[in-house]
């Protein structure tokens, strides 16, 4: 079974819908982030989560929000989704800063979001 | 500000050739971390390897290598003998050793196409 998981893989929505996307991990990491994917700007981080009660903005997070529900769970809604917000969506999770260095950042399959 | 810049839009290749893939970063920290990740057609994100900024040893896995040199600011990665398989998005990623949320600083992205 895969470390990361993604819900929904693939989401067609309307202009002005809310949605949400989920992301699972049995990692044990406490640190997970949500990143955003379009042609040619390679990944752009939307929130980062250091642990449950530490959500963080990140470089584009204006009209997302996210929910951390447990150490394996983090959320990411589109209040008003917009077309766009049209994009790949990525969960990443990584361990605890050791001292030892960045840990490496896992990421989910991803997925695919069309606002119409 | 961090940067990563992969001026390597496309590639493209014939099955057997070898092929250097480039990055080049900039950053004021003194310690960071370096990251490639394989994106193949199917889309998921792969891990493939993590440099330390104060280890320049190049590295070898199989088919891959990795040339980080500091004095250049570039940590370039090459396929030998190509394949098929290979073809795919490579990402380059940077991350500072403080953390700064832990966020990864990706390049653009470069296509690789290896054409049998």
């Amino acid at each position: 079974d895969a470390d990361v998981t993604q819900t929904p893989r693939n989401r067609i929505t309307k202009t002005g819908k809310r949605i949400m996307l989920e992301c699972s991990q049995t990692k044990g990491h406490d640190r997970m982030y949500w990143y955003r994917q379009d042609p040619g700007l390679g990944l752009r981080l939307i929130y980062y989560s250091f642990d449950v009660k530490d959500i963080n903005k990140g470089e584009i997070s204006d009209g997302y929000s996210v929910s951390r529900q447990a150490q394996a769970k983090f959320s990411l809604s589109l209040e008003s989704a917009i077309p766009n917000q049209t994009a790949l969506y990525f969960c990443a999770t990584s361990g605890l800063y050791s001292g030892t260095g960045q840990e490496t950042q896992y990421f989910g399959p991803g997925t695919r979001l069309l606002v119409l | 500000a961090q940067k990563v810049t992969q001026a390597q839009t496309e590639i493209s290749v014939v099955e057997k050739e070898d092929v250097t893939l480039d990055c080049v970063y900039e950053t004021r920290d003194t310690t960071y971390y370096l990251f490639w990740y394989k994106q193949p057609p199917s889309g998921e994100l792969v891990f493939l390897i993590r440099r330390n900024s104060f280890d320049e040893q190049n590295e070898i896995s199989g088919r891959y290598s990795w040339n980080f040199q500091k004095s250049t600011s570039s940590f370039n990665f090459t396929i030998t003998a190509s394949q098929v398989v290979d073809s795919a998005v490579y990402f380059c990623a940077l991350s500072g050793y403080y953390n700064q949320g832990g966020k990864l600083i990706f390049g653009q992205g470069t296509e690789l196409s290896v054409k049998p």
